[in-house]
């Protein structure tokens, strides 16, 4: 597996809530609590906000959730904001040959 | 407050070795806390993890990459390095180095989880 799975895109309005998924595999996100999630903005580094599945790092609003079940995780964005609108990544240890693998991206727009 | 910052030529010709430093300030790499890594963005494209190091030198790689791919590090400059051998355009990228939180066990084997610390990135791009 090259990549974790995740939807292209979702978007929602203000005020709403989104979720993104993010699958893997029972060598990856399904046998380890290590996913991570990354907000990234155009022509910036991506910025973590969720790691080891569900904890925020400091100054991270706690509008943002992360969940996991089975081999899929989830990032949670509750009382969406404009600025909230950018593409968010996960990533994972993985116990295969590859070590470590990032999401495929999902871009969130804020109608 | 830890700062990651590459560097290197932003153009490299086809067939040549792309080269980067990656000069860490505010912490110790020799630490033993934390993996080194490094990724990269494709123009309009996902995140590609490449490889990450600990401070002993330990490498794990991307496989798509390892035939091609060198890092590693100098704790005494508190610098390590990135290496990738006969490019093609589908190496221009921008580049970025980061930090991880992990473990490494004596045994070789080790695991990091996300990486908590960005460099702002390079944009290198393979042309003649």
């Amino acid at each position: 597996q090259s990549a974790l799975t995740q939807p292209p895109s979702v978007s929602g309005s203000p005020g709403q809530s989104v979720s993104i998924s993010c699958t893997g595999t029972s060598s990856d996100v399904g046998d380890y609590d290590r996913v991570s999630w990354y907000q990234q903005s155009p022509g910036t580094a991506p910025k973590l906000v969720i790691y080891d599945v569900s904890n925020r790092p400091s100054g991270v609003p706690d509008r943002f959730s992360g969940s996991k079940s089975g081999s899929t995780a989830s990032l949670t964005i509750s009382g969406l904001r404009a600025e909230d609108e950018a593409d968010y990544y996960c990533s994972s240890y993985t116990r295969s040959t590859a070590f470590f693998l990032f999401g495929t991206g999902t871009k969130v727009t804020v109608l | 407050q830890l700062q990651l910052q590459e560097s290197g030529p932003g153009l490299v010709k086809p067939s040549e070795t792309l080269s980067l430093v990656c000069s860490v300030s505010g912490d110790s790499i020799g630490s033993g806390r934390y993996y080194w890594g490094w990724i990269r963005q494709s123009p309009g494209r996902g995140l590609q993890w490449i490889g990450s190091i600990y401070f002993r030198g330990n490498t794990f790689y991307n496989p798509s990459l390892k035939s091609r791919l060198t890092i590693s590090i100098d704790t005494s400059n508190n610098q390590f390095f990135l290496k990738l051998t006969s490019v093609t355009a589908a190496d221009t990228a921008v580049y970025f180095c980061a930090r991880a939180p992990g473990i490494f066990y004596s045994d070789g084997s080790g695991y990091h989880t996300g990486f908590d610390y960005w460099g702002r990135g390079t944009l290198v791009t393979v042309s003649t």
